[in-house]
């Protein structure tokens, strides 16, 4: 039911740079903020990035998010262990009166 | 610190409603420009947006769950409310609240300001199953 798409999988060895795209339409990504969360394994998400790029403080500068047109990508840049987790995009998404999606989701994994 | 913890039965039989509450601590839920959200994860899988409520009663369902939900806030007591009819197995899954950020979404002048929408605190996450 997820309308913003994500690789289920991406992975790196400690200190190398990763990236997870997001694609959604006009109606959510095209037109709102993109946001990403954070999930470590047994635990709640917490929120990594708002407002396309913004880092709530406590989030490490290794995170950053971006946004262009209808997609948006997360990198996380000097890949730690503890990063391994799963990670999802989310949008407000203008259609049906208004209603908030995330994304599929991708695990990283560090090698 | 806001804190958020949710709290129902952890077992639904089909076709009856799951209810579950969201208890918040260390601060009041009518303060501030929030939405009080609910958010479920089937085991294994990715997470799906249920619905939000303000305290000023304006709220908003996910369109695929929208005919069987509700979503109250009681400040009183400082919680906030999900009930879910007709459940199916489907609907197992680990339930969590949140508060969420909401603001924008309107020009001032020759400036417009972008709506935004996110959760900022989380709870713990309970965990329903729906079985006989």
């Amino acid at each position: 039911q997820s309308v913003l798409t994500q690789p289920p999988s991406a992975s790196g060895t400690p200190g190398q740079r990763v990236t997870i795209s997001c694609s959604g339409s006009s109606s959510n990504i095209g037109t709102n903020y993109v946001y990403w969360y954070q999930q470590l394994p047994g635990t709640a998400p917490k929120l990594l990035i708002y407002r396309n790029n913004q880092r709530p403080s406590g989030v490490p500068d290794r995170f950053s998010g971006s946004k262009s047109g209808t997609s948006a990508s997360l990198a996380i840049s000097g890949l730690r262990s503890e990063d391994e987790a799963d990670y999802y995009c989310a949008a407000w998404d203008d259609s049906l009166r208004g209603y908030y999606v995330f994304g599929t989701g991708t695990k990283v994994t560090v090698l | 610190q806001v804190q958020l913890q949710e709290s129902g039965p952890g077992l639904v039989k089909p076709s009856q409603t799951l209810s579950l509450t969201c208890t918040v601590s260390g601060g009041s839920i009518s303060s501030g420009s929030y939405y009080w959200s609910w958010i479920r994860q089937p085991a294994g899988k990715g997470l799906e947006w249920i619905g939000r409520m303000s305290t000023s009663g304006s709220t908003n369902y996910n369109p695929s769950l929208k005919s069987r939900i509700t979503i109250s806030v009681d400040t009183s007591k400082n919680q906030f409310s999900l009930k879910l009819s007709s459940v199916t197995a489907a609907d197992t899954a680990v339930y969590y609240c949140a508060r969420a950020i909401e603001g924008g979404g309107y020009c001032s002048g020759s400036s417009c300001f972008y709506y935004y929408y996110y959760m900022d605190v989380w709870g713990k996450g309970t965990t329903v199953t729906v079985s006989s």
